[in-house]
Formats: C-alpha cells, sequence, structure tokens
C-alpha cells in the first residue's frame, strides 16, 4: 500500500477554512483516498474517500491533485469540536486493511 | 446513525484471566473488525469477520480469538491475559470489505496488571 506524509501538526483559528495537506506520491491506480478523524478517548470517525475527483459531503471536501500525488481536507468552518488527529490513508479498492499513520493533530483556537 | 458499542469502556484485568470485550453493531453490516492502538503504532488490525462464523487474521492475531455467533456481535477473547495486551480496543464495522467506510466503536482501554 502506498505511504502517506502528513504534517505532524496544524492549527486555525475558529470559523476559518482548515486545509489538511497530504503527499501521496506512490498512490497507484485502484488506490482510494481516505480520511478518517480521531477526537480524543473516540474511535476513529469516517470523513471522506475519493479516487481521482474532488468530492465534497456535510462533513468537509477532498481536493486530489491532478497527478494524484497528494491531496487537501478541507473543513470549510472549523469549530472547536473539529479538533482532532486527521488521518489520510490510501487504500486498494481490494483491500479491508486501514492503514493509520502518524496523522495531522489539528488544534481549533477560539 | 450507524451505532457500534463497545461493552466496556475501561477494563482492569489480572495477568492470566481470560478476557472478553464484546461489540455490536445496529447497522446489519456483513463485516466487522478488532483493532488495538498503541502510541506510536497507530491502529493495527487483530482479526476481522466478513459472515457469521467467518473469521480472518489480521497483523497481530497472536494471543486473541473471536468468535461472531450473530451478524451483530462480534467478541474478542484474550484466553489468558498477559500485560503486553494493555491496550485501547477498537471495534468496527462495515457495510462491505473493501470501499466502504468503517464505523467505529468508542473503544475499551484494557489494563492488565
Amino acid at each position: 500500500d502506498a505511504k502517506t506524509t502528513q504534517p505532524t501538526s496544524m492549527d486555525c483559528a475558529e470559523g476559518r477554512a482548515a486545509n489538511l495537506p497530504c503527499n501521496h506520491s506512490t498512490i497507484s491506480g485502484n488506490e482510494y483516498v481516505y480520511w478518517y478523524r480521531q477526537i480524543h478517548s473516540q474511535g476513529p470517525q469516517y470523513i471522506i474517500h475519493g479516487l481521482k475527483n474532488n468530492e465534497t459531503n456535510e462533513m468537509a471536501s477532498l481536493i486530489i491533485t491532478e497527478d494524484r500525488k497528494s491531496s487537501t481536507l478541507i473543513l470549510p468552518h472549523a469549530t472547536l469540536r473539529d479538533t482532532a488527529v486527521y488521518y489520510c490513508i490510501v487504500r486498494p479498492d481490494s483491500s479491508y486493511k486501514l492503514i493509520f499513520g502518524s496523522g495531522t493533530r489539528l488544534l481549533v483556537r477560539p | 446513525d450507524v451505532k457500534v458499542t463497545q461493552s466496556s469502556r475501561y477494563l482492569v484485568k489480572r495477568t492470566g484471566e481470560k478476557v472478553f470485550l464484546e461489540c455490536v453493531q445496529d447497522m446489519d453490516h456483513e463485516n466487522m473488525f478488532w483493532y488495538r492502538q498503541d502510541p506510536g503504532l497507530g491502529l493495527r488490525l487483530i482479526y476481522f469477520s466478513y459472515d457469521v462464523k467467518m473469521k480472518e487474521k489480521g497483523d497481530i492475531p497472536e494471543g486473541y480469538s473471536v468468535s461472531r455467533e450473530k451478524k451483530e456481535r462480534f467478541s474478542l477473547i484474550l484466553e489468558s491475559a498477559s500485560t503486553n495486551q494493555t491496550s485501547m480496543y477498537l471495534c468496527a464495522s462495515s457495510l462491505t470489505v473493501s470501499l466502504y467506510e468503517q464505523y467505529f466503536g468508542p473503544g475499551t482501554r484494557l489494563t492488565v496488571t
């Protein structure tokens, strides 16, 4: 499975957009990009996933570059409850495995 | 909303005890998973089940067994608990094996003394 690289930590102000980058330069054609987050003392929570095209749901937007070597998760209006560790995961469509790396610790400041 | 519940949030057991961790999901999902999460090691898959009575080993099955007698329930068993099994245990379920998202329970923090 392709590896991902994420910044260790980031912060943003409440109400502003949070843009979390992820590098996956060795991604192959059948691998999807997934984003999960884990709020302190809770289990991971699915946010969004995509293959090639940009995706949006009620939680976030996912922007994947044309060469698919990197992606950005966007939380359009961050709230204090969005403070969490965010994991970018690359996963083949045939695999059941989710391999969580270290993630990005996002702190949303009041 | 999918709900995955785990029987305990915190558990303290002694070395050598048999330990049962229970997980229940209410969305009729085919697949269920047990992970453990340790600082610096991320989440590691212990076992998963793709149907009642069906199971497959994950990356770290040693020292664990599982049981799935009913679709909604997946149990993780530590036959003889050891201190190196002190960890956060997370259960998850998903509709299909591959593409769809996994829904996680709140976790059980197990301490073996």
